[in-house]
């Protein structure tokens, strides 16, 4: 989606090892999204962020830990990685936290897969 | 708290005949609420949306949907169903005592039949 890539889309890691995916945007947006898909679940929150350097748990959180020292970026780390993080990861962006103007803007996902 | 519940986890039509996708929301304040699609392998695009505006929202590709309060309701229509329609669409709810995080149903698969 226009103003907002993920990298990598794809990722195959080992158990055990730290993985790092990045949300960039472009649109100056205070509110930033990590969720997760997996089948019959939906999109699931693992951590959001209102501002540089202030986020926030989510529904699925262990595991993961997130970074927004830009207000631009937000990294999600799995700090080790298992085979249950199997999974495609969305990050969403919001100008405002209702969504009221221009709803949530998604990127296209990160497919990451731990063997 | 709030949540979202998509009553199929399947609907199946024709072409041509009418699209009906289901959702009720449980909410404690007045939400935002919105409809998503993601087609095979693709992202999540936005269909429509209602913030206490008008309660018949009118979104993208003849889809609309109706809030309604008294059914905690919020059903995605369209008239007419095309091939390029099949796809998950995704119900979302957020409000004040949710910190207004967007709360996602589970999806519904729309299956279209020529």
């Amino acid at each position: 989606d226009a103003g907002i890539t993920q990298s990598p889309r794809h990722k195959v890691t080992e158990t055990g090892t730290p993985v790092t995916l990045r949300c960039h945007q472009t649109e100056n947006h205070r509110y930033m999204y990590w969720y997760r898909q997996d089948p019959g679940h939906g999109l699931r929150l693992i951590h959001y962020s209102y501002g540089v350097k202030d986020t926030d748990k989510g529904e699925v959180s262990d595991g993961y830990s997130v970074s927004r020292s830009k207000t631009e970026d937000f990294l999600l780390t799995l700090e080790s990685a298992t085979s249950s993080q199997t999974s495609v990861y969305f990050c969403a962006i919001s100008e405002n936290p209702t969504g009221e103007n221009y709803g949530y803007t998604f990127g296209s996902g990160t497919r990451l897969t731990v063997v | 708290a709030q949540s979202v519940t998509q009553l199929d986890s399947h609907v199946s039509v024709s072409e041509g005949t009418p699209v009906l996708l289901r959702c009720n929301y449980s909410s404690s304040y007045s939400p935002s609420l919105f409809w998503y699609v993601q087609h095979p392998n693709k992202g999540l695009q936005l269909l429509l949306k209602y913030t206490s505006a008008a309660t018949l929202v009118k979104g993208i590709n003849g889809f609309e949907a109706e809030f309604k309060k008294s059914e905690t309701s919020f059903h995605l229509t369209k008239p007419s169903a095309h091939m390029s329609d099949a796809a998950e669409y995704f119900c979302v709810v957020s409000e004040p005592g949710g910190s207004y995080i967007p709360t996602f149903g589970r999806g519904t698969s729309l299956i279209v039949h020529p």
